[in-house]
C-alpha cells in the first residue's frame, strides 16, 4: 500500500525557536497533502491543504505566518513552526493524496510528529 | 454550526459485536470516512461512503443515511487488537479536506 513518511517523529524545541517537519510520499505522487494537528485526547483537526507548486490553503484560525508550508516537489511537503510556544506542543500529522490513483479520496497518513516546546 | 457526534468511550468483549454511530452536521457532504487510530499512531483507513446503504469489507462494515445525517461502523468477531479510537469523518466539499468527529475510544475486553 501507499505509504508516507514524516520526520522527526519527535522533537523537542526551546520557545521562540523554530521547527520544520516533513512530509513525504514515498511510492506515489502526492499534488494534494493535508496538515492535522491533534491535542491528547481529541481529534483531527485539519491545520491547512497543502497544493503542490501553489499556496496552502489554511484553515479558519490558523495562523499562516505561524505555520509556513512548502509544497516544493509531488513528494514532499514541509510544515514550519515558527517562534514555537508551549501550546503549539502537540501531535502533528500529514496525509496525502495518491495523485495517480482512480479513486483519489483516500488519504494516507503519516505516522505522526510529536512536538514538545519547552 | 458544523457537528459530528461520536459516543467518547465504548467497551466490547472480544469476539462479539460493537455498533459505533455517528451523526453528522456539516454544510456540505460528500462523503464519510471511518478510520481506525491506535494511540500515538497515525489513523489508518477503514471505509468510505458517499451512497446510502451498507459497505462490507471482512469483519468492518459501514452504513451510511445521508438523509438522516447518519453512520455507522460495525466491528464483528472483536479481537484484542481492535481496541482503538474510531474517528468519523466527513469530506465536506469534495476536496477532501476532513471534519473529524472527536473519535470513539473502543476497549476489547476478554
Amino acid at each position: 500500500g501507499a505509504v508516507v513518511s514524516q520526520h522527526p517523529s519527535r522533537v523537542i524545541c526551546k520557545s521562540g525557536t523554530s521547527v520544520k517537519i516533513e512530509c513525504r510520499s514515498l511510492d506515489f505522487q502526492a499534488t494534494t497533502m493535508f496538515w492535522y494537528r491533534q491535542f491528547p485526547k481529541q481529534s483531527l483537526m485539519l491545520m491547512a491543504t497543502s497544493n503542490e507548486g501553489s499556496k496552502a490553503t489554511y484553515e479558519q484560525g490558523v495562523e499562516k505566518d505561524k505555520f509556513l508550508i512548502n509544497h516544493a516537489s509531488l513528494t514532499l511537503s514541509t510544515l514550519t513552526v515558527t517562534s514555537a510556544h508551549p501550546e503549539d506542543s502537540s501531535f502533528y500529522i500529514c496525509s496525502a493524496l495518491n495523485s495517480g490513483r482512480g479513486s483519489s479520496y483516500e488519504q494516507y497518513f503519516g505516522p505522526g510528529t510529536r512536538l514538545t516546546v519547552t | 454550526g458544523q457537528n459530528i457526534d461520536q459516543p467518547t468511550e465504548m467497551t466490547a468483549t472480544e469476539g462479539a459485536i460493537v455498533q459505533i454511530n455517528c451523526t453528522y452536521q456539516t454544510s456540505g457532504f460528500n462523503g464519510l470516512f471511518w478510520y481506525q487510530q491506535h494511540a500515538g499512531e497515525a489513523p489508518t483507513f477503514l471505509s468510505y461512503n458517499v451512497l446510502d446503504g451498507l459497505e462490507e469489507k471482512g469483519r468492518f462494515s459501514s452504513f451510511l443515511s445521508r438523509s438522516k445525517g447518519y453512520s455507522y461502523l460495525l466491528l464483528k468477531e472483536l479481537q484484542m487488537k481492535d481496541s482503538a479510537s474510531y474517528l468519523c469523518a466527513v469530506d465536506q466539499t469534495g476536496a477532501n479536506n476532513l471534519f473529524f468527529g472527536t473519535g470513539t475510544r473502543l476497549t476489547v475486553i476478554p
